[in-house]
């Protein structure tokens, strides 16, 4: 299995323009996460789909984040306008929905610049 | 509102020593840890999980002890290795009607030196 995929690796924009990540979870996985990474806040989770269903968005900073997931393999975080505070780590993750499963599988991350 | 917290930036550790990482929860409904551990330029990993049935879970060098009283757990690494050097995060999920999330801490970054 390849593992969660995600792109692209590395974007760099400026302000205001709109960005696009892309995530492919892990065949068969149910529950997919978008995660942000920075210095300051940690690893804080921006929103979380169970069975292509958004449960909780309660992380998404603002109106300029939106998250889709379409079909069972692919999810894609949004944000527009970007803005340099945005400049972060994203990561994807999943795992498989079965009891107890809190082991979740993460992707490579997205590195965002925003200048 | 950090639940998970982890209150050491970081820790330097000699090769063959033993690696002690700390993480406090203020959530008493906890009832499940992880560990991940991260190197750069890669997402996190899961290490080692511990249940708040049990109050240490080992694997191989890696051993979680958890003190549901203080509300503290701790993950050992015995001994040591430069391949250890990484950040390493707690978490604790909170589970909802339709699913869960994980609430990390802000990581302990490891260097073991040679």
């Amino acid at each position: 299995d390849a593992g969660v995929i995600q792109s692209p690796r590395h974007e760099v924009t400026e302000m205001g323009q709109e960005v696009t990540l892309r995530c492919k979870p892990i065949s068969g996985h149910n529950s997919l996460f978008w995660y942000r990474q920075t210095m300051m806040r940690g690893l804080e989770l921006l929103i979380y789909f169970n069975n292509n269903v958004p449960i909780d968005d309660s992380g998404m900073p603002e109106d300029r984040f939106s998250a889709k997931m379409p079909n069972a393999s692919f999810s894609t975080l949004k944000i527009q306008p970007s803005e340099p505070r945005d400049s972060a780590v994203y990561f994807c993750a999943s795992s498989p929905d079965s009891v107890r499963a809190y082991e979740q599988y993460f992707g490579p991350g997205t590195r965002l610049t925003v200048t | 509102d950090q639940q998970v917290k982890q209150n050491s930036p970081s820790l330097s550790v000699q090769e063959g020593r033993i690696s002690i990482l700390n993480c406090d929860y203020t959530n008493s409904m906890f009832d499940y840890f992880l560990w991940y551990k991260k190197y750069p330029a890669e997402g996190p990993t899961f290490l080692i999980s511990i249940s708040s049935i049990k109050d240490k879970n080992e694997d191989g060098r890696f051993t979680v002890f958890l003190n549901k009283s203080a509300k503290h757990l701790s993950l050992h690494i015995v001994p040591s290795q430069p391949g250890d050097s990484a950040v390493y995060f707690c978490a604790a999920p909170i589970s909802g009607l339709f699913g869960y999330a994980l609430n990390f801490g802000k990581g302990t970054s490891l260097l073991v030196t040679p």
